[in-house]
């Protein structure tokens, strides 16, 4: 079964202050691995994928890796409309292709 | 491109109604999905479709229905609401084929409130 696991829940930074979000998975083979902002009262917003270890991409003040079993996301010098919640997605080789999503991590950066 | 739209935005049941939650694309999109969202339980996929006139269970799907007759419309079918509904519904879409995947798109959600 695939697992997907986000840490941490909740992360309170100050403007500025840098720091990385972690996403732990367990897939029977990696097809695609997805980051998403939610704001508060809004549906998920795609943000990036990952498809392959060592791959990265970046938007902004935002940027994604990953290695075989984990994937950060690293926010510099955040600012406080980078305030929301993050989710983290893996998609499996074969079967239906459905992506599991991990609970999110809830940031909130102060001015 | 409106991309998925969901109506309505709010609603209030009362135990034992009825209501379809309406979810449209214009993205041409041939993957569809129903999840609910709890606070701090994320994401849990109700439905979803690969096509028209195909659809399969997620991991809560009791008490919803889905159908999907066109590429474009996905509705949710709520019978005989139950406070355990209450919850917000988000629908979403992709484009999904052997050779590789795309991300999802979210509408904006429908909060569901059964009293």
């Amino acid at each position: 079964e695939d697992q997907v696991t986000q840490s941490p829940e909740a992360l309170r930074l100050q403007e500025g202050e840098s720091s990385s979000l972690n996403c732990s998975y367990t897939v029977s083979g990696l097809r695609g691995l997805f980051w998403y902002r939610q704001d508060p009262g809004k549906g998920p917003e795609f943000l990036f994928t990952l498809y392959s270890a060592g791959e990265e991409k970046e938007k902004e003040r935002l940027k994604a890796t990953l290695t075989k079993k984990e994937s950060f996301l690293h926010i510099t010098a955040p600012k406080p409309e980078d305030s929301a919640t993050y989710l983290c997605a893996v998609q499996a080789r074969g079967g239906s292709y459905i992506p599991t999503f991990g609970r999110g991590t809830s940031l909130i950066v102060h001015p | 491109n409106a991309g998925v739209t969901q109506t309505p935005k709010f609603r209030i049941l009362k135990i034992g109604q009825s209501m379809t939650l309406q979810c449209t694309q214009d993205m041409n999109h041939n993957y569809m999905y129903w999840y609910r969202q709890d606070p701090g339980m994320g994401l849990k996929l109700i439905y979803y479709s690969v096509g028209a006139g195909i659809t399969d269970k997620g991991e809560v799907p009791n008490g919803y229905n889905v159908s999907r007759s066109t590429t474009e419309d996905f509705p949710l079918r709520l019978e005989l609401a139950a406070p355990s509904q209450t919850s917000v519904y988000f629908c979403a879409s992709s484009y999904s084929t052997a050779a590789g995947s795309k991300a999802q798109y979210f509408g904006p959600g429908t909060r569901l409130t059964v009293l």
